[in-house]
């Protein structure tokens, strides 16, 4: 089974510019999550995607919002950068519900965002 | 709010000799879950080991134990003959039983190297 994928790996963007990250979890997974990893805040939570909708959000601003689409795949848009914003977003999958099981997240290699 | 804290950031091991990682956490709740994650230098985060919180028994995966102390609320990986693989940033996660999403909370994370 292939693992998570994220897309693209690398990107480099200016303050005040937007982006998308991309995310396409294990197949069969319906819970895509977004974390972002910083040397200062660490491990973060942003938000948690099942069957399309929102199910869990941390902290963050509005900047920084999500989607799933009916293929489970996840998109995270972060709006008017901010030099802060500069970390690696990982994104993992799980089933979701249903199973015992079904909590176990599965991480994707990660999107490096440097903002200048 | 659950807090996870790692109060190891760095430690060192001899290959083929044993090291236990430091894990302590704060909550309300009685049950939950809590994991291990070894993130290696550039390469993604995987699930080390998995401990139910109802569960008394200490999970074991190979080389990987770990010693729960619900009451301490403590939650140390003990890793046993050390391999040159085994370096790599460890992250200790909780997550809450009490919502039906996926939301992981991260400690800050042991750099653990293994010294040949």
């Amino acid at each position: 089974k292939a693992g998570v994928t994220q897309t693209p790996r690398y990107l480099i963007k200016t303050r005040g510019q937007q982006v998308t990250l991309s995310c396409s979890p294990i197949s069969g997974h319906r819970s895509v999550s977004w974390y972002q990893q910083t040397p200062g805040q660490g491990l973060q939570f942003l938000f948690e995607y099942f069957s399309e909708t929102q199910r869990n959000k941390g902290n963050f601003p509005g900047r920084f919002s999500g989607r799933q689409f009916s293929n489970s795949r996840s998109e995270m848009n972060v709006s008017t950068l901010e030099l802060g914003d500069s970390a690696l977003y990982l994104c993992a999958s799980s089933l979701g519900a249903g199973t015992r099981y079904a909590y176990e997240q599965y991480f994707g290699p990660g999107t490096r965002l440097t903002v200048t | 709010a659950q807090t996870v804290t790692q109060s190891q950031p760095e430690m060192s091991v001899q290959e083929a000799e044993t090291v236990t990682l430091s894990c302590t956490y704060d909550t309300s709740e009685s049950d939950y879950y809590l994991f291990w994650y070894k993130q290696p230098p550039s390469r993604q985060m995987i699930l080390v080991i998995r401990q139910e919180a109802y569960k008394q028994q200490n999970a074991t995966e190979n080389r990987f134990s770990v010693n729960f102390q619900k009451a301490a609320k403590s939650f140390s990986l003990k890793i046993s003959d050390s391999q040159l693989g085994d370096a790599a940033m460890y992250f200790c996660a909780y997550r809450s039983l009490n919502n039906a999403g996926n939301m992981l909370t991260f400690g800050g994370g042991t750099r653990l190297m293994v010294k040949p």
